[in-house]
């Protein structure tokens, strides 16, 4: 299974800054997500993120607000931009690996906003 | 919206299997049915998927019905680290766009000393 990490692992920021959060998978692979789980809920999708392609959002989510940068097959940044205290969650990244039909997940990031 | 039907909660003795069902009575033939788990503050763990037939792997079964209408996940036999959310989730794999996990509410699985 791939693993992954993610930078950071928690955080704490005021209102009206903005976080990158970075997800690092030890293989390469096509397709990254990035989820977000709000306090006490399940996880939503944010986007789809292909390299060499402009993420693909789902609904509700807008690329100002959450811009997605996917340099290379390993690696994917999100950022959470003016950020609000409802933007206090954990943020999730995932890969898909189509030889096994299998999606993993990383950590999370911890998001506190202040 | 997510395609399963879960029960909010179960709970379970220790050392008892855990049998989790799962409705998803709008599955398409060639979509398959996933089951993940989420322990406490940690990212989901994808723990077996299957198509039409049983599956077993080292963590748990998949029973899938011959309608492909409901599933049950079986943990034979259950500890409390298996204390944790589990999702049932349909999904289309095999084509040239992303597989998309839609997760819906899950069921809460707490074992019992």
């Amino acid at each position: 299974s791939a693993v992954i990490s993610q930078k950071p692992s928690r955080d704490i920021c005021q209102r009206g800054t903005s976080l990158t959060i970075q997800c690092q998978v030890d293989s390469q692979v096509t397709m990254m997500f990035w989820y977000r789980q709000q306090p006490g809920q399940s996880l939503t999708l944010i986007a789809t993120a292909n390299q060499g392609s402009e993420a693909t959002y789902e609904s509700g989510f807008v690329i100002d607000k959450f811009p997605i940068s996917r340099p290379n097959l390993t690696f994917s940044t999100l950022t959470v931009s003016n950020m609000s205290p409802e933007d206090s969650s954990i943020y999730l990244c995932s890969v898909e690996s189509r030889g096994r039909n299998e999606q993993y997940f990383g950590p999370g990031t911890r998001l506190t906003v202040t | 919206d997510a395609k399963t039907t879960q029960p909010t909660s179960m709970d379970c003795a220790e050392g008892r299997a855990a049998n989790l069902p799962c409705n998803h009575s709008t599955i398409s033939g060639n979509e398959y049915v996933y089951w993940y788990r989420q322990i406490h503050s940690q990212g989901p763990q994808y723990i077996i998927h299957g198509l039409k037939n049983n599956e077993t792997n080292e963590m748990a079964s998949l029973i899938i019905t011959e309608d492909r209408k409901s599933s049950t996940l079986i943990l034979p036999h259950a500890t409390l680290r298996d204390t944790a959310v589990y999702y049932c989730i349909v999904l289309l794999w095999g084509y040239s766009s992303a597989s998309k996990i839609i997760f819906g509410s899950g069921t809460r699985l707490s074992i019992r000393p």
